[in-house]
């Protein structure tokens, strides 16, 4: 079974523009969460999706949005990027939407915004 | 969500067990306790997930004391390619937690020749 992919791999921006990144969870799995990894805040939770409809919310600003699709793939999106959301973006799925401690990661996508 | 306290890095040498502890004082009682892998530039990989007492997988064992105020996650005979973040979470999976992990500063082993 493939595991959880995320495109792209790597991405290069610039401070002001809006970046969009793609995850496909393991098929079957229908909950998608989104992380946040940088050296400093290390993993932060971003959002978690379920049958296209946000469950839950991490505490960052609005410019971080997302979405699932009714396949479950999901998106997430980060308008007028700044330095600081230079980071790796992990996308994670899981199989029982009632219980999502176990979750499979994806290798996530590199940012950096110059 | 339990806070959880665990070593900042460890060292071992191949071929030994290594034992990491994990302190969460204030854990509740529809908390499970869970343990992920992370290798430098991937996304986390869960390892085990144990309630109480022990649980054991091809991977690793979880040992839980009855109080549950701790627990260690045990990896036998580590090779050089276990050189990895580990972390310890506690939580349940109510309504205010679904899809979120709390992922502390975790304990990065350094596996040696």
């Amino acid at each position: 079974k493939a595991g959880v992919t995320q495109t792209p791999r790597y991405l290069i921006k610039t401070r002001g523009q809006q970046v969009t990144l793609s995850c496909s969870p393991i098929s079957g799995h229908r909950s998608v969460s989104w992380y946040q990894q940088t050296p400093g805040q290390g993993l932060q939770f971003l959002f978690e999706y379920f049958s296209e409809t946000q469950r839950n919310k991490g505490n960052f600003p609005g410019r971080f949005s997302g979405r699932q699709f009714s396949n479950s793939r999901s998106e997430m999106n980060v308008s007028t990027l700044e330095l600081g959301d230079s980071a790796l973006y992990l996308c994670a799925s899981s199989l029982n939407p009632d219980f999502t401690y176990e979750q499979y990661f994806g290798p996530g996508t590199r940012l950096t915004v110059t | 969500l339990a806070k959880t306290t665990q070593p900042i890095s460890m060292d071992s040498y191949e071929g030994q067990e290594v034992n990491i502890t994990c302190s969460h004082n204030n854990i509740a009682t529809n908390d499970y306790i869970t343990w992920y892998q992370q290798f430098p530039s991937q996304g986390p990989r869960f390892i085990i997930q144990g309630y109480k007492t022990k649980v054991t997988n091809e991977v690793a064992s979880l040992f839980i004391p009855a109080d549950r105020k701790s627990s260690t996650l045990s990896l036998p005979r580590v090779s050089l390619s276990d050189t990895a973040v580990y972390y310890c979470l506690v939580g349940d999976n109510g309504s205010s937690n679904t899809g979120k992990l709390i992922f502390g500063q975790g304990t990065t082993l350094q596996v040696k020749p």
